[in-house]
C-alpha cells in the first residue's frame, strides 16, 4: 500500500523557518518524482514544487521561489521542504504527493501537515 | 501564476449529470494533454479522479469522465450520487518562457440536492 506521511508542521513566527518531511512507503520512492502542494484555510490547492526522480530537475511556484527548497533522500525514502522567511500567507495545510509519471498528475497524497505563521 | 478558471459552484439532483469546466490558455490546458481532476471531501486529502484529460485511475467509477476542447477541459459526473458532493479541482502542466510546473483551478463546490 502506498503511504505518504507528512510531519514537521506547527506554529512559527513571521520570518521564521520550518522543515517539513514526507515519509514514503509501499512503492519504489527513488523511481518517482514528487510534489509539494498546499491549501490555505478555506482556499484551493496551490502547487509549490516538483522534484524529478532522477534528481536533475526541480521546479518552484513563483510564490515560494527563493524562500522554499525541496530536497529528497532516496536512501531514507523521504521528501523534504525547507521553508524560510515565512509569511502569514504561507499558513496552510502542506501535502506531499507522488507524481504518477504519466501526465503531471499526483496519484497519491499524504494527509497533510498544518503550518501556521503567526506572531 | 494565475490559476485555471473553474465555476465556484455547481449543483444537481441525484441521478442527473453535471459538468465542471476548467479554462486555461494555450500554455497549459490548450497546449498539453496534461489535465487532471481531483475530488476533495472536507478535511480529507485530494483524490485523483482523471488524468491525461480522459483517463481514469483504477478504482474510480466510470460515472466520472473527462474531455477537452481548445483551452477548456471538462469533468462530467453522470448518475449523481450523494457521495459525489465534494470540491473538485482541475490541474494542468504549464510551460512558458518563465515558468514550468503545475497550476490548479480555483476549485468547484459540487452540491447534490
Amino acid at each position: 500500500e502506498v503511504r505518504l506521511v507528512e510531519s514537521g508542521g506547527g506554529l512559527v513566527q513571521p520570518g521564521g523557518s520550518l522543515r517539513l518531511s514526507c515519509a514514503a512507503s509501499g512503492f519504489g520512492f527513488s523511481h518517482y518524482s514528487m510534489n509539494w502542494v498546499r491549501q490555505a484555510p478555506g482556499k484551493g490547492l496551490e502547487w509549490l514544487s516538483y522534484f524529478v526522480n532522477s534528481g536533475t530537475t526541480i521546479y518552484y511556484a513563483d510564490s515560494v521561489k527563493g524562500r522554499f527548497t525541496i530536497s529528497r533522500d532516496n536512501a531514507k525514502n523521504s521528501l523534504y521542504l525547507q521553508m524560510n522567511n515565512l509569511r502569514a500567507e504561507d499558513t496552510a495545510v502542506y501535502y506531499c504527493a507522488r507524481d504518477g509519471g504519466r501526465a503531471w498528475e499526483s496519484d497519491y497524497w499524504g494527509q497533510g501537515t498544518l503550518v501556521t505563521v503567526s506572531s | 501564476q494565475s490559476a485555471l478558471t473553474q465555476p465556484a459552484s455547481v449543483s444537481g439532483s441525484p441521478g442527473q449529470s453535471i459538468a465542471i469546466s476548467c479554462t486555461g490558455t494555450s500554455s497549459d490546458v490548450g497546449g498539453y494533454n496534461y489535465v487532471s481532476w481531483y475530488q476533495q471531501h472536507p478535511g480529507k486529502a485530494p483524490k485523483l479522479m482523471i488524468y491525461e484529460v480522459t483517463n481514469r485511475p483504477s478504482g474510480v467509477s466510470n460515472r466520472f469522465s473527462g474531455s477537452k476542447s481548445g483551452n477548456t477541459a471538462s469533468l462530467t459526473i453522470s448518475g449523481l450520487q450523494a457521495e459525489d458532493e465534494a470540491d473538485y479541482y482541475c490541474s494542468s502542466y504549464r510551460s512558458t518562457s518563465t515558468f514550468a510546473g503545475v497550476v490548479f483551478g480555483g476549485g468547484t463546490e459540487l452540491t447534490v440536492l
